[in-house]
C-alpha cells in the first residue's frame, strides 16, 4: 500500500542537541510538506518542497532545516536554535500541479524535551 | 490575508443525532475547500473536498459538506453521528489556480456520546 512513513513515533531531545525526523513516501508525489501541530493552534507550515533539490520556508521555519535529495524523502532537522520544539510534527505529500488534490499525511512524530 | 475560521472548539452530540461542524473562510475568488479528520496520535485523514459544481459534497464515512458562496462557509455534516466519529476535524482552503499552500483552521473536537 502506498503511503507516508514517519519515524520515530516518539523522540526526545536534550538541550543543545539537533534531532532529525524522517519522512518517506512511496506515493510518487512531487510535493512534500512539514507541519507543526500544537494543541488549539491547528497546523502551521514549517517547510515545503515542490520538487527534488528545492524547498521553501513556510510560516515558522526558524530553528528548523530540511533537505530534499530524493523524491521519496524529506527529513526535518530540529536544531538547537528552536527553543520550544515540543510538538507533534506531521509530514504530508501531494501532487503539486493540481491544487485541488488533497494532501496525504503520515502518522506524525511527537517530540519532547528531556 | 487568507484565513479559515472554525468557530467552535468543541461540538457535543448524542449518538444517532445529526452533527454539524462549522467552517468559514476568507480567501479571494472561489477556493478549493477540504475537510480532514484526525484521531488521537495519528495523522490527518482526508474526508472530502469541494472543487466546483454541486454545493453539497459527499465524502468518506457518511460525511458531507455544504458549500455556501454567499456566506463563505463550508460546514461539515452527518445525518446520524456515531461514537466512532469522535475526533478532531480540520477545515482547509487553497486559493484556486495557485500552487499556494493549504491554510488550516484550528480544528474542532467532536465528541459523540452514546
Amino acid at each position: 500500500d502506498g503511503g507516508i512513513t514517519q519515524s520515530p513515533k516518539y523522540l526526545f531531545r536534550k538541550e543543545g542537541q539537533n534531532v532529525t525526523l524522517s519522512c518517506e513516501q512511496n506515493l510518487n508525489h512531487d510535493a512534500m510538506y512539514w507541519y507543526r501541530q500544537d494543541p488549539g493552534q491547528g497546523l502551521r507550515l514549517i517547510y515545503y518542497s515542490q520538487i527534488v533539490n528545492d524547498f521553501q520556508k513556510g510560516d515558522i521555519a526558524e530553528g528548523y532545516s530540511v533537505s530534499r535529495e530524493k523524491k521519496e524523502s524529506f527529513p526535518l532537522t530540529v536544531t538547537s536554535a528552536q527553543k520550544n520544539p515540543t510538538a507533534f510534527y506531521l509530514c504530508a505529500s501531494s501532487i503539486p500541479r493540481d491544487g485541488y488534490q488533497p494532501q496525504h499525511f503520515g502518522d506524525g512524530t511527537r517530540l519532547s524535551i528531556l | 490575508a487568507q484565513s479559515v475560521a472554525q468557530p467552535e472548539d468543541q461540538v457535543n452530540v448524542a449518538e444517532g443525532n445529526p452533527l454539524t461542524v462549522k467552517c468559514t473562510y476568507s480567501v479571494s475568488g472561489n477556493p478549493y475547500l477540504f475537510w480532514y479528520v484526525q484521531y488521537p496520535n495519528r495523522g490527518l485523514q482526508f474526508l472530502l473536498k469541494y472543487i466546483t459544481g454541486d454545493n453539497l459534497v459527499k465524502g468518506s464515512y457518511g460525511f458531507e459538506a455544504e458549500f455556501n458562496k454567499s456566506q463563505t462557509s463550508f460546514h461539515l455534516k452527518k445525518p446520524s453521528a456515531l461514537v466512532s466519529d469522535s475526533a478532531l476535524y480540520f477545515c482547509a482552503v487553497r486559493e484556486r489556480g495557485s500552487q499556494g499552500n493549504l491554510i488550516f483552521g484550528k480544528g474542532t473536537k467532536l465528541s459523540v456520546k452514546p
